[in-house]
Protein backbone atom coordinates (compact mmCIF):
# COMPACT_ATOMS: atom_id res chain seq x y z
CA UNK A 1 0.00 0.00 0.00
CA UNK A 2 0.71 3.56 -0.09
CA UNK A 3 2.70 5.26 2.51
CA UNK A 4 2.39 8.53 4.39
CA UNK A 5 5.14 10.15 6.78
CA UNK A 6 4.43 11.74 9.84
CA UNK A 7 6.80 13.40 12.08
CA UNK A 8 7.49 14.29 14.98
CA UNK A 9 6.13 11.51 16.55
CA UNK A 10 6.40 12.96 19.99
CA UNK A 11 6.75 16.45 20.78
CA UNK A 12 6.75 17.88 24.60
CA UNK A 13 6.01 21.88 24.48
CA UNK A 14 5.70 24.35 26.86
CA UNK A 15 2.15 26.11 26.47
CA UNK A 16 1.88 29.10 24.88
CA UNK A 17 4.50 28.04 22.04
CA UNK A 18 3.52 27.32 18.22
CA UNK A 19 4.09 23.47 17.16
CA UNK A 20 4.34 22.27 13.66
CA UNK A 21 3.72 18.93 12.49
CA UNK A 22 4.20 17.59 9.13
CA UNK A 23 2.56 15.20 6.80
CA UNK A 24 4.26 13.61 4.01
CA UNK A 25 2.83 11.13 1.07
CA UNK A 26 5.87 9.26 -0.26
CA UNK A 27 4.98 7.23 -3.03
CA UNK A 28 1.86 9.07 -4.47
CA UNK A 29 0.54 12.53 -5.14
CA UNK A 30 -1.98 13.28 -2.33
CA UNK A 31 -4.97 15.40 -3.69
CA UNK A 32 -6.44 16.03 -0.22
CA UNK A 33 -5.42 14.82 3.45
CA UNK A 34 -7.18 14.78 6.10
CA UNK A 35 -5.84 15.52 9.79
CA UNK A 36 -7.56 14.05 12.82
CA UNK A 37 -7.36 14.13 16.85
CA UNK A 38 -8.08 11.30 18.60
CA UNK A 39 -8.38 10.72 22.18
CA UNK A 40 -7.72 7.62 24.28
CA UNK A 41 -9.61 4.81 23.41
CA UNK A 42 -11.96 7.13 21.19
CA UNK A 43 -12.63 7.26 17.62
CA UNK A 44 -10.70 9.69 15.14
CA UNK A 45 -12.18 12.78 15.29
CA UNK A 46 -11.57 14.87 11.71
CA UNK A 47 -10.34 18.37 12.60
CA UNK A 48 -10.42 19.51 8.57
CA UNK A 49 -10.17 18.69 5.03
CA UNK A 50 -7.38 20.20 3.10
CA UNK A 51 -7.09 19.41 -1.08
CA UNK A 52 -3.95 20.72 -2.28
CA UNK A 53 -3.51 24.19 -3.37
CA UNK A 54 -6.79 25.02 -1.94
CA UNK A 55 -7.44 26.84 2.36
CA UNK A 56 -8.51 23.88 4.35
CA UNK A 57 -12.41 22.75 4.99
CA UNK A 58 -12.58 23.02 9.16
CA UNK A 59 -15.09 20.87 11.03
CA UNK A 60 -17.74 22.44 13.03
CA UNK A 61 -15.84 23.31 16.62
CA UNK A 62 -12.45 23.43 15.04
CA UNK A 63 -10.47 26.92 15.69
CA UNK A 64 -9.23 27.75 11.82
CA UNK A 65 -6.82 30.02 13.83
CA UNK A 66 -5.70 27.77 16.58
CA UNK A 67 -4.68 24.89 14.12
CA UNK A 68 -3.17 26.26 11.11
CA UNK A 69 -3.39 23.88 7.67
CA UNK A 70 -0.95 23.93 4.89
CA UNK A 71 -1.54 22.11 2.13
CA UNK A 72 1.44 23.45 -0.64
CA UNK A 73 1.94 20.75 -2.96
CA UNK A 74 0.37 17.08 -3.19
CA UNK A 75 2.74 15.40 -0.95
CA UNK A 76 3.15 17.65 1.88
CA UNK A 77 0.78 19.17 4.34
CA UNK A 78 1.53 20.74 7.61
CA UNK A 79 -0.78 20.96 10.85
CA UNK A 80 0.48 23.91 13.33
CA UNK A 81 -0.40 24.09 16.83
CA UNK A 82 -0.41 27.69 17.73
CA UNK A 83 -0.01 29.03 21.22
CA UNK A 84 -0.61 25.63 22.51
CA UNK A 85 -2.48 25.34 25.86
CA UNK A 86 -2.75 21.92 28.12
CA UNK A 87 -6.04 21.16 26.78
CA UNK A 88 -4.19 20.74 23.38
CA UNK A 89 -2.52 17.75 24.48
CA UNK A 90 -3.69 14.95 21.93
CA UNK A 91 -3.00 12.28 19.41
CA UNK A 92 -3.12 13.94 15.91
CA UNK A 93 -3.28 11.78 12.63
CA UNK A 94 -3.42 12.57 9.19
CA UNK A 95 -4.47 10.59 6.34
CA UNK A 96 -3.76 11.41 2.46
CA UNK A 97 -5.75 9.79 -0.22
CA UNK A 98 -5.20 10.42 -4.32
CA UNK A 99 -5.14 9.50 -7.93
CA UNK A 100 -4.73 6.27 -9.44
CA UNK A 101 -4.94 2.63 -8.30
CA UNK A 102 -2.69 3.47 -5.38
CA UNK A 103 -4.26 5.52 -3.60
CA UNK A 104 -7.63 6.17 -5.29
CA UNK A 105 -10.78 6.28 -2.59
CA UNK A 106 -8.81 4.94 0.28
CA UNK A 107 -6.90 7.03 3.11
CA UNK A 108 -3.51 5.74 3.96
CA UNK A 109 -2.52 6.94 7.36
CA UNK A 110 0.47 8.22 9.14
CA UNK A 111 2.16 7.01 12.11
CA UNK A 112 0.35 10.18 14.51
CA UNK A 113 2.09 12.95 16.62
CA UNK A 114 1.37 12.73 20.48
CA UNK A 115 1.72 16.06 21.32
CA UNK A 116 2.04 17.06 25.24
CA UNK A 117 1.79 20.98 26.49
CA UNK A 118 3.35 21.40 29.67
CA UNK B 1 -23.78 12.77 7.82
CA UNK B 2 -23.62 8.98 7.32
CA UNK B 3 -23.68 7.37 10.61
CA UNK B 4 -21.29 4.32 11.58
CA UNK B 5 -22.42 2.07 14.47
CA UNK B 6 -20.17 -0.81 15.83
CA UNK B 7 -22.18 -1.98 18.59
CA UNK B 8 -19.59 -4.05 20.26
CA UNK B 9 -17.03 -2.00 22.31
CA UNK B 10 -15.08 -4.64 23.62
CA UNK B 11 -14.36 -8.62 21.89
CA UNK B 12 -12.37 -11.12 23.10
CA UNK B 13 -11.23 -14.24 20.91
CA UNK B 14 -9.43 -17.19 21.63
CA UNK B 15 -5.87 -17.65 19.58
CA UNK B 16 -6.98 -19.67 16.45
CA UNK B 17 -10.43 -19.31 16.63
CA UNK B 18 -12.64 -16.99 14.73
CA UNK B 19 -14.16 -13.96 15.49
CA UNK B 20 -16.67 -11.62 13.80
CA UNK B 21 -16.76 -7.78 14.59
CA UNK B 22 -20.12 -6.14 13.85
CA UNK B 23 -20.94 -2.47 11.80
CA UNK B 24 -24.04 -1.50 10.29
CA UNK B 25 -24.85 2.33 9.11
CA UNK B 26 -26.96 4.54 7.71
CA UNK B 27 -27.16 6.45 3.92
CA UNK B 28 -29.47 7.10 1.36
CA UNK B 29 -26.29 6.63 -1.10
CA UNK B 30 -26.35 4.17 -3.39
CA UNK B 31 -22.76 4.04 -4.34
CA UNK B 32 -20.34 4.17 -1.82
CA UNK B 33 -17.17 2.36 0.18
CA UNK B 34 -16.82 0.58 3.34
CA UNK B 35 -13.49 0.02 4.88
CA UNK B 36 -11.61 -1.90 7.96
CA UNK B 37 -8.96 -0.15 9.27
CA UNK B 38 -7.14 -1.64 12.32
CA UNK B 39 -5.31 0.12 15.11
CA UNK B 40 -2.79 -1.73 17.12
CA UNK B 41 -0.85 -0.34 20.34
CA UNK B 42 1.43 1.44 18.00
CA UNK B 43 -1.58 3.78 17.11
CA UNK B 44 -0.83 3.25 13.40
CA UNK B 45 -4.41 2.48 11.26
CA UNK B 46 -3.63 0.26 8.84
CA UNK B 47 -5.98 -0.43 5.91
CA UNK B 48 -7.84 -4.16 6.77
CA UNK B 49 -9.99 -4.59 3.84
CA UNK B 50 -12.16 -2.71 1.56
CA UNK B 51 -15.58 -3.11 -0.32
CA UNK B 52 -17.17 -1.04 -3.11
CA UNK B 53 -21.05 -1.05 -2.60
CA UNK B 54 -21.43 -1.99 -6.41
CA UNK B 55 -19.97 -5.06 -5.82
CA UNK B 56 -22.05 -8.16 -4.79
CA UNK B 57 -18.94 -10.15 -3.92
CA UNK B 58 -17.73 -10.14 -0.27
CA UNK B 59 -13.95 -8.65 -0.23
CA UNK B 60 -10.91 -11.16 1.36
CA UNK B 61 -7.90 -10.70 2.25
CA UNK B 62 -5.86 -13.91 3.75
CA UNK B 63 -7.94 -14.53 7.16
CA UNK B 64 -9.84 -11.36 6.96
CA UNK B 65 -13.06 -11.10 5.21
CA UNK B 66 -16.60 -9.34 5.65
CA UNK B 67 -20.23 -9.84 5.66
CA UNK B 68 -21.77 -6.94 3.38
CA UNK B 69 -24.84 -6.81 3.10
CA UNK B 70 -26.40 -3.75 1.76
CA UNK B 71 -30.02 -4.16 1.66
CA UNK B 72 -29.21 -4.45 5.51
CA UNK B 73 -26.38 -2.19 5.82
CA UNK B 74 -24.39 -4.13 7.52
CA UNK B 75 -20.79 -5.14 7.02
CA UNK B 76 -19.28 -6.74 9.44
CA UNK B 77 -15.80 -8.25 9.46
CA UNK B 78 -14.44 -12.02 10.54
CA UNK B 79 -11.16 -12.96 11.63
CA UNK B 80 -10.07 -16.48 11.08
CA UNK B 81 -7.69 -18.02 12.87
CA UNK B 82 -7.06 -15.30 15.15
CA UNK B 83 -3.75 -14.48 15.85
CA UNK B 84 -2.28 -12.59 18.99
CA UNK B 85 -1.33 -9.68 16.45
CA UNK B 86 -4.88 -8.91 15.66
CA UNK B 87 -5.23 -8.08 18.86
CA UNK B 88 -5.87 -3.97 18.64
CA UNK B 89 -8.71 -1.88 17.99
CA UNK B 90 -10.96 -1.80 14.65
CA UNK B 91 -12.58 0.68 12.97
CA UNK B 92 -15.75 0.13 10.63
CA UNK B 93 -15.61 3.40 8.04
CA UNK B 94 -17.82 4.62 5.01
CA UNK B 95 -16.60 6.65 2.50
CA UNK B 96 -19.36 8.66 0.47
CA UNK B 97 -18.33 9.76 -3.18
CA UNK B 98 -20.36 12.61 -2.85
CA UNK B 99 -18.24 14.45 0.17
CA UNK B 100 -14.91 15.07 -1.15
CA UNK B 101 -13.44 11.80 -0.06
CA UNK B 102 -14.72 12.19 3.45
CA UNK B 103 -14.39 8.97 6.13
CA UNK B 104 -17.25 8.42 8.63
CA UNK B 105 -15.82 6.37 11.54
CA UNK B 106 -17.74 4.45 13.66
CA UNK B 107 -16.18 4.41 17.70
CA UNK B 108 -14.51 0.81 17.28
CA UNK B 109 -14.26 -2.40 18.40
CA UNK B 110 -11.15 -3.31 20.86
CA UNK B 111 -9.81 -7.22 19.92
CA UNK B 112 -8.18 -9.10 22.83
CA UNK B 113 -6.62 -12.23 21.24
CA UNK B 114 -6.63 -14.70 24.18
CA UNK B 115 -3.59 -17.06 23.72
Amino acid sequence: GAVVSQHPSRVICKSGTSVKIECRSLDFQATTMFWYRQFPKKSLMLMATSNEGSKATYEQGVEKDKFLINHASLTLSTLTVTSAHPEDSSFYICSATGQGTLAKNIQYFGAGTRLSVL
Amino acid sequence: AQTVTQSQPEMSVQEAETVTLSCTYDTSESDYYLFWYKQPPSRQMILVIRQEAYKQQNATENRFSVNFQKAAKSFSLKISDSQLGDAAMYFCAYRSPNTGNQFYFGTGTSLTVIP
